[in-house]
């Protein structure tokens, strides 16, 4: 298994250039979800999505879009970079069970995005 | 909104104990979390606690939990130089938001 699949995985981006970072996943999970890192920050929350049609917000949403139109998919997008842009970003999925969603999260490798 | 508070950085020697501590505010956390991150790897679940429990223990590692003072520890028995990472504290709130500490960096001495 492949797992969480994250492309690419380095880019680098001019001010107010549109990009897409790709997230996949072949496990079946209904849970993906981004975030970024930043050094002193930790992981913050951009989007996340509970299954296939249906995307929410997180704690820092603003200049990022996403959608989820199937279940292994979920597409981060920028549309217009900014400096502040600049970071790594981390895809993560999770799964349900009888019992319920543990909050059990499964990385890609990350996506490191430098915007000039 | 919810926050997570941990200590940035972290000394142990090896062989010692190590406890990675952690505080909370949303005292409706269902579940609770421990991620181990390697440099340059993304983030992997070490262990989690479901909110009525008070202690959990996988091998080296135990995890206590106080729901009244919303604390949550890591202890890592004999601290090898494997564990040098960042461990991140996280918990799962009211909307199934998974939010997490800032990390912290454990250093393993000599």
């Amino acid at each position: 298994n492949a797992g969480v699949t994250q492309t690419p995985k380095f880019q680098v981006l001019k001010t107010g250039q549109s990009m897409t970072l790709q997230c996949a996943q072949d496990m079946n999970h209904e849970y993906m979800s981004w975030y970024r890192q930043d050094p002193g920050m930790g992981l913050r929350l951009i989007h996340y999505s509970v299954g296939a049609g249906i995307t929410d917000q997180g704690e820092v949403p603003n200049g990022y879009n996403v959608s989820r139109s199937t279940t292994e998919d979920f597409p981060l997008r920028l549309l217009s970079a900014a400096p502040s842009q600049t970071s790594v970003y981390f895809c993560a999925s999770s799964y349900s069970t009888a019992g319920g969603w543990t909050g059990e999260l499964f990385f890609g490798e990350g996506s490191r995005l430098t915007v000039l | 909104g919810e926050d997570v508070e941990q200590s940035l950085f972290l000394s142990v020697r090896e062989g010692d104990s190590s406890v990675i501590n952690c505080t909370y505010t949303d005292s409706s956390s269902t579940y609770l979390y421990w991620y181990k991150q390697e440099p340059g790897a993304g983030l992997q679940l070490l262990t989690y606690i479901f909110s009525n429990m008070d202690m959990k223990q996988d091998q080296r590692l135990t995890v206590l939990l106080n729901k009244k003072d919303k604390h949550l520890s890591l202890r890592i028995a004999d601290t090898q130089t494997g564990d040098s990472a960042i461990y991140f504290c996280a918990e799962k709130d009211r909307d199934d938001k998974i939010i997490f500490g800032k990390g912290t960096r454990l250093h393993i001495l000599p």
